[in-house]
């Protein structure tokens, strides 16, 4: 079963504006994990949020973690045409082999130029 | 796509039909990851391992095969038990078994049964 569940499922936006994307799950975990996939392509890792943390940066991206609500948000600044792509959440749950990863199904972004 | 090799892209099989679809790292990486993909889905692991001869059912293992003879190599055999194997299968790496490690992706192949 799918530990992480994205809101929304497709998002779609125009240049330069912000685009926020959400992401609950069930289970305590030891990280969350954010990854984005173009269509067709492997999976390309973004950024890393550990348990203890409550928010972390990496360019124009922000992750924030509140786990007294399982919930994770990943918001991209200032988007551009280049950030089209679909946003995956992952987790990785306590007292599960470290490394098993379960994944969201994924939020679609668009950016429109 | 990180040193992760993933072959063929595009793979062809008839129903009744093995196939194994091959995955190498050069980033002398411990743990190593097969994922399945459906259209419009998240990922779902097949198998995982942490470490050389020795591998672990992921969520969706029924119909699938794996060996881990090198650090380097982990292939996935697709059997004719499948029920149902058209999807995108993905391949990852990961530095050892802690858990603050990101997973590195090939870039997937594409399996359709004809």
């Amino acid at each position: 079963s799918q530990q992480g569940e994205e809101d929304p499922q497709a998002l779609s936006i125009q240049e330069g504006e912000n685009a926020t994307m959400n992401c609950s799950y069930k289970t305590s975990i030891n990280n969350l994990q954010w990854y984005r996939q173009n269509s067709g392509r492997g999976l390309v890792h973004l950024i890393l949020i550990r348990s203890n943390e409550r928010e972390k940066h990496s360019g124009r991206l922000r992750v924030t973690l509140d786990t007294s609500k399982k919930s994770s948000s990943l918001l991209i600044t200032a988007s551009r045409a280049a950030d089209t792509a679909s946003y995956f959440c992952a987790t990785d749950a306590r007292g599960t082999s470290y490394g098993k990863l379960t994944f969201g199904q994924g939020t679609i972004l668009t950016v429109h130029p | 796509d990180g040193g992760i090799t993933q072959s063929p892209k595009y793979l062809f099989r008839k129903e009744g039909q093995n196939v194994t679809l091959s995955c190498e790292q050069n980033l002398n990486h411990d743990a190593m990851y097969w994922y399945r993909q459906d259209p419009g889905q998240g990922l779902r692991l097949i198998y995982y391992s942490q470490i050389v001869n020795d591998f672990q059912k992921g969520d969706i293992a029924e119909g699938y095969s794996v060996s881990r003879e090198k650090k380097e190599s982990f292939p996935l055999t697709v059997t004719s038990a499948q029920k149902n194997p058209t999807a995108f299968y993905l391949c990852a790496s990961q530095m050892d078994r802690s858990s603050y490690n990101e997973q590195f992706f090939g870039p997937g192949t594409r399996l359709t049964v004809l």
